[in-house]
């Protein structure tokens, strides 16, 4: 079974810094999708960032990009010019042959002033 | 447009009676899913519907857990004689896809269940 594993249950960054959150996967399949999903206090949860397995291009949107290495398994998500509004939950997610999302523990992220 | 929506939001019962929780999703998604998240056991995968039908009831921890759709939309998950371990928020989310992968799953607010 594929195990999404993120080490850090809590971080914290100043305003405007750069702050990059870790995610690593166990899989034996090769064709596969991967998530990093925001939660805020509202519970709403909302797609941050998706990264295609056989896309050796990172993703990035606006100020959130990935670093996905494939063969170490790993999935990092850094946000850049943080913001009091990024304070949130932050899931990784696995989708593999089937289509249900696998998720992390989560991280929670403190964004101070 | 509207997203995807869910009632109750907040649910308490009391330990054995039965709850329904309901996921409306957007229009169009033949997709559905429900999740379940709990302080213990993180997000859950409970069941994915692709049209009426749910090729995949994985998740679903025991058989006092059901759920259907009915028309392609609407779905209801069912909980028989709740107890006190089923407490959590459950999630509900819809994707455009079909047989694709990858599609992005639009999540529901959830509805905060507690069993008293």
């Amino acid at each position: 079974a594929q195990t999404v594993t993120q080490s850090q249950p809590e971080m914290s960054v100043q305003e405007a810094e750069t702050v990059t959150l870790s995610c690593t996967y166990d899989t034996s399949e090769s064709d596969y999708y991967l998530f990093w999903y925001k939660q805020p206090p509202s519970r709403q949860m909302i797609l941050v960032i998706r990264q295609e397995a056989y896309k050796q291009q990172n993703a990035t949107e606006n100020r959130f990009s990935v670093n996905f290495q494939k063969a170490a398994k790993s999935f990092s998500l850094k946000i850049s010019d943080s913001q009091l509004g990024d304070a949130a939950m932050y899931f990784c997610a696995y989708q593999g042959g089937s289509e249900k999302l696998v998720f992390g523990k989560g991280t929670k992220l403190t964004v101070n002033p | 447009g509207a997203g995807v929506s869910q009632s109750p939001s907040n649910k308490v019962t009391e330990k054995g009676k039965d709850v329904e929780l309901r996921c409306d999703p957007i229009s169009g998604h033949t997709a559905l899913y429900w999740y379940r998240q709990s302080l213990g056991q993180g997000l859950e995968f409970l069941i994915y519907f692709q049209g009426n039908s749910a090729p995949d009831k994985s998740g679903l921890p025991s058989d006092r857990f059901s759920a259907e759709r009915t028309g392609g939309s609407v779905s209801t998950l069912t909980i028989q004689r709740t107890q006190q371990e089923d407490s959590a928020v459950y999630l509900c989310a819809s994707s455009p896809g079909g047989t694709g992968k990858g599609y992005e799953q639009y999540f529901g607010p959830g509805t905060r269940l507690t069993v008293t």
